[in-house]
C-alpha cells in the first residue's frame, strides 16, 4: 500500500523556522519526481516545490524561493521542506505528493505571534 | 507563470444530471514534446486531493467512466456525464508543463 506520512507542522512565530518531513512507502520513491503543494485555510491547492528522482533539480514558486528547501533522501525514502522567514502567509497544510495519485494527508504549519 | 482560470467557481448539480467544467489557460499547455501535461483533481472536504484526468483526456485508475477530459492547447474541459453524491467538493485544474506549476482556482460542486 502507497503511503506518504508528513509530519514537523506546528505553531511558529513569523520569522521562524520548520521543517517538515514525508515519509514514502509502498512504491519506488528514489524512480519519481516529489514535490509539496500547500493549501492555507479555506483557499486552493498552490504548488510549492519539486525536486527530481536524483535531487539534483529544484523549483520553487516565487513566494518561497530563497526561503524555503525542498530535498530528498532516497536510501531512506524521505522528501523534505527547510522554512525559513516564516510569514502569516505560509499558513496552510502542506501535502507532500508525487503530483500524480499518491498524497500525503498533510500537515498543518501555523503562524502566530 | 501560467495563470488557469477555471468556470464556473460555483456549480450546483441535480443527482443524475451532467456537469462541466471549464479551465482556461493563459498559454499553450503543449510541451516540446508535444505532450500535454494538463490534469483534473477533486477534493472532498477534509481529504486530500485526488487525481482524476492526466494529460488531458486519461481517466487515472478507479475512476468512474462517468468522467471525461477533453481540450487542447489553451481550453480544457472536464465532464461528468451524471452527477452522483459522491462527485461533490472542489475541481482543480493543474499544469505542469511549464514551471512554476500551476492550479486554478477551484470550482465547487454542489448538489441542489
Amino acid at each position: 500500500e502507497v503511503q506518504l506520512v508528513e509530519s514537523g507542522g506546528g505553531l511558529v512565530q513569523p520569522g521562524g523556522s520548520l521543517r517538515l518531513s514525508c515519509a514514502a512507502s509502498g512504491f519506488s520513491f528514489s524512480a519519481y519526481w516529489m514535490n509539496w503543494v500547500r493549501q492555507a485555510p479555506g483557499k486552493g491547492l498552490e504548488w510549492v516545490a519539486s525536486i527530481n528522482p536524483h535531487g539534483n533539480e529544484k523549483y520553487y514558486v516565487d513566494s518561497v524561493r530563497g526561503r524555503f528547501t525542498i530535498s530528498r533522501d532516497n536510501a531512506n525514502n524521505s522528501l523534505y521542506l527547510e522554512m525559513h522567514s516564516l510569514s502569516a502567509e505560509d499558513t496552510a497544510v502542506h501535502f507532500c505528493t508525487t503530483g500524480g495519485n499518491y498524497w500525503g494527508q498533510g500537515t498543518l504549519v501555523t503562524l502566530s505571534s | 507563470d501560467v495563470v488557469l482560470t477555471q468556470s464556473p467557481l460555483s456549480l450546483p448539480v441535480t443527482l443524475g444530471q451532467p456537469a462541466s467544467i471549464s479551465c482556461r489557460s493563459s498559454q499553450s499547455l503543449v510541451y516540446s514534446n508535444g505532450d500535454t501535461y494538463f490534469c483534473w483533481f477533486h477534493q472532498r472536504p477534509g481529504q486530500s486531493p485526488r487525481r482524476l484526468i492526466y494529460e488531458v483526456s486519461k481517466r487515472d485508475s478507479g475512476v468512474p467512466d462517468r468522467f471525461s477530459g477533453s481540450g487542447s492547447g489553451t481550453d480544457f474541459t472536464l465532464k461528468i456525464s451524471r452527477v452522483e453524491a459522491e462527485d461533490i467538493g472542489v475541481y482543480y485544474c493543474m499544469q505542469h508543463t511549464h514551471w512554476p506549476h500551476t492550479f486554478g482556482q477551484g470550482t465547487k460542486l454542489e448538489i441542489k
